[in-house]
């Protein structure tokens, strides 16, 4: 049960683009369409920003999209806001019936 | 509106046992996937451990697998976590989570657990 690797931190500028990236491998992000991510701010729970790769629950912001290629997943930010800085997780399901997160990325809007 | 309250943290000593609670309202607890999540201080989520609605199945991460169970009352609509051997490392904020398909949707607050001597 590795962790699923993402970049320690990104940043960009009010307005920019960011994509965040998720590296898995053939028995999670690789095999099955079941990534999530998650956004946390200091201090407060986790919340569901995309499931299923590419799916949004109501009440995200359509900024945020998701997108798989192999046994990368990626996050995209769109016209990136103050409020948008906080950490971002990955999760995925596992071919051992477990889930897995990434080390998370620092998001910080300059 | 979904509520996840978790309850049961506090300092245990390394060895020590502790049971969390999560109480779940405003959904039907009895159809959703629940799952533990953990924070240590400093560090990023780490998966924990889930139970099927219904309780007949459960996965754990190999961190906790052998010394943490989890477990559900569909009529008291309670998820718990019974933690045996801590260790140092399970320090942690502990978060009750309900899923949404592959992922989790809803995150209770958390509570602390601290394995100190």
């Amino acid at each position: 049960q590795s962790a699923l690797t993402q970049p320690p931190s990104v940043s960009g500028s009010p307005g920019q683009s960011v994509t965040l990236s998720c590296t898995g491998t053939s028995s999670d992000v690789g095999t099955y369409n079941r990534v999530s991510w998650y956004q946390q701010p200091p201090g407060t729970a986790p919340k569901l920003m995309i499931y299923e790769v590419s799916n949004r629950p109501s009440g995200v912001p359509d900024r945020f999209s998701g997108s798989k290629s192999g046994n990368t997943a990626s996050l995209t930010i769109s016209g990136l806001q103050a409020e948008d800085e906080a950490d971002y997780y990955c999760s995925s399901y596992t071919s051992s019936n477990t889930w897995v997160f990434g080390g998370g990325t620092k998001l910080t809007v300059l | 509106q979904v509520q996840l309250v978790e309850s049961g943290g506090g300092v245990v000593q390394p060895g020590g046992s502790l049971r969390l609670s999560c109480a779940a309202s405003g959904f039907t607890f009895s159809s959703f996937t629940m799952h533990w999540v953990r924070r240590a201080p400093g560090k990023g989520l780490e998966w924990v451990s889930v139970i099927q609605n219904d309780g007949a199945n459960a996965y754990y991460a190999d961190s906790v697998r052998g010394r943490f169970t989890i477990s559900r009352d569909n009529s008291k609509n309670t998820l718990s976590l019974q933690m045996n051997s801590l260790r140092p490392e399970d320090t942690a904020v502990y978060y009750c989570a309900k899923a949404l398909k592959w992922g989790v949707d809803y995150w209770g607050q958390g509570t602390l657990v601290t394995v100190s001597s």
